[in-house]
């Protein structure tokens, strides 16, 4: 099947500073790929969409200036969380479709991400 | 709105019993898909299930079985005979054009 890959798996870092998350589609293309988060013992929230090429359409009340994604090939996105604070802690969990296949969509490992 | 509702949050149940996990969606597109996703504890999502909405004839799969029914919205699935192994949160997806929204998952405990 399809493997999507995550880096970093997890991460640490201090408030105030930036962190960023790849997300690779290894052995396809994908036009468009998912950004979700998840809180403990809770679902995973789509944050925003991304396509190649274009700007990401992000959910309500998810702040595009603090969560950046850019989505600059048809194989990796990548997510910048900016000045984070520990509320921003979570698991970040991205996802590419196959093409324009909406039936084929595959999900990362997830990145943990923990602000001290 | 919700589009995608599991409304049991927790299950418990002792190993070999039977167990159904709920799922009623609500959606505007004719063609959609839905799907069902195991999260064990290490968060990665393991897929079990694809269906799209023109096919609604049940699988089984080993212990695992999915009732489609578009006339009320569901589609549920139940493991036969469960297993400690079984124990995770589950979640029930759908996928229209332009995203995949989660329900709220349900995290289903097999005691042995």
């Amino acid at each position: 099947g399809a493997v999507v890959s995550q880096h970093p798996s997890w991460v640490i870092c201090k408030s105030g500073t930036s962190v960023k998350i790849e997300c690779r589609s290894l052995d396809f293309q994908a036009t468009t790929m998912f950004w979700y988060r998840q809180f403990p013992k809770q679902s995973l929230m789509l944050m925003a969409t991304s396509n190649e090429g274009s700007k990401a359409t992000y959910e309500q009340g998810v702040e595009k200036d603090k969560f950046l994604i850019n989505h600059a090939s048809l194989t990796l996105s990548t997510l910048t969380v900016t000045s984070a604070h520990p509320e921003d802690s979570s698991f970040y969990i991205c996802s590419a479709r196959v093409g324009q296949r909406r039936y084929e969509q595959y999900f990362g490992p997830g990145t943990r991400l923990t602000v001290t | 709105a919700q589009k995608v509702t599991q409304a049991q949050t927790e299950i418990s149940v002792v190993e070999k019993e039977d167990v159904t996990l709920d799922c009623v969606y609500e959606t505007r597109d004719t063609t959609y898909y839905l799907f069902w996703y195991k999260q064990p504890p290490s968060g990665e999502l393991v897929f079990l299930i694809r269906r799209n909405s023109f096919d609604e004839q049940n699988e089984i799969s080993g212990r695992y079985s999915w009732n489609f029914q578009k006339s009320t919205s569901s589609f549920n699935f139940t493991i036969t005979a469960s297993q400690v192994v079984d124990s995770a949160v589950y979640f029930c997806a759908l996928s229209e054009v332009n995203d995949m929204r989660f329900g709220a998952g349900t995290r289903l405990t097999v005691k042995p």
